[in-house]
């Protein structure tokens, strides 16, 4: 079975200050590993994929993740929060499932000005 | 252009009530996707159509039955429904597999 794990529920960081939000996953096979943003009463909004290749990831609105194999881990980061970033962040998989995408429990973020 | 629409963004109902939830996306893709999400929650799998067609059904009970009209459309029918199906209701697209899904905005379930 496929799996990933948030292990903060949230995570205060000051504006301007480095964002990164942890993820980690447990899948079979080679996985694909998903970022997604939700803002209050909004759908998901998707930010970043990791399929295969380059470790670096680069998305949306200047946030990039890190792929590490040996850590089993997938963790979002952008170099400078805007207030702005203060939102739900999911992290999924969908691994060798498919169609089928499982989501982490969420990270909220909160930049402070 | 990546959007997903969908329709209404708010919704009230009776428990005695029939009522739809419509999503549609012109984006070509293949697979289109019903998620329940409560506050706070991630988002619930509910069913996946691929093709047109039912591939996945998450056990939901069958006051809720979804519908695939065509490759652009997908609606979900809602009947005697409870007031804790209340809920997020997010539709998505991808063209199918391992690919990218995308999210509407959700229609926001109220059942009283």
């Amino acid at each position: 079975a496929q799996s990933v794990a948030q292990p903060e529920d949230q995570v205060n960081v000051a504006e301007g200050n480095p964002l990164t939000v942890k993820c980690t996953y447990s899948v079979s096979g080679n996985p694909y590993l998903f970022w997604y943003v939700q803002y209050p009463n909004r759908g998901l909004q998707f930010l970043l994929k990791y399929i295969t290749g380059d470790n670096l990831v680069k998305g949306s609105y200047g946030f990039e993740a890190e792929f590490n194999k040996s850590q089993t881990s997938f963790h979002l980061k952008k170099p400078s929060a805007l207030v702005s970033d203060s939102a739900l962040y999911f992290c999924a998989t969908n691994g060798a499932a498919g169609n089928k995408l499982t989501f982490g429990g969420g990270t909220r973020v909160l930049v402070k000005p | 252009d990546t959007e997903v629409t969908q329709t209404p963004k708010h919704l009230v109902m009776g428990m005695t009530n029939k009522k739809s939830l419509k999503c549609e996306q012109h984006m070509g893709h293949r697979a289109m996707y019903w998620y329940k999400q409560k506050a706070k929650k991630p988002p619930e799998l509910m069913f996946v159509y691929s093709y047109e067609k039912l591939s996945i059904n998450e056990s939901v009970p069958s006051r809720f039955s979804p519908e695939c009209p065509n490759s652009s459309l997908l609606n979900l029918h809602l009947h005697a429904l409870q007031p804790e199906d209340s809920a997020l209701y997010l539709c998505a697209s991808s063209r199918g597999g391992l690919e990218t899904q995308y999210f509407g905005p959700g229609t926001r379930l109220l059942v009283l």
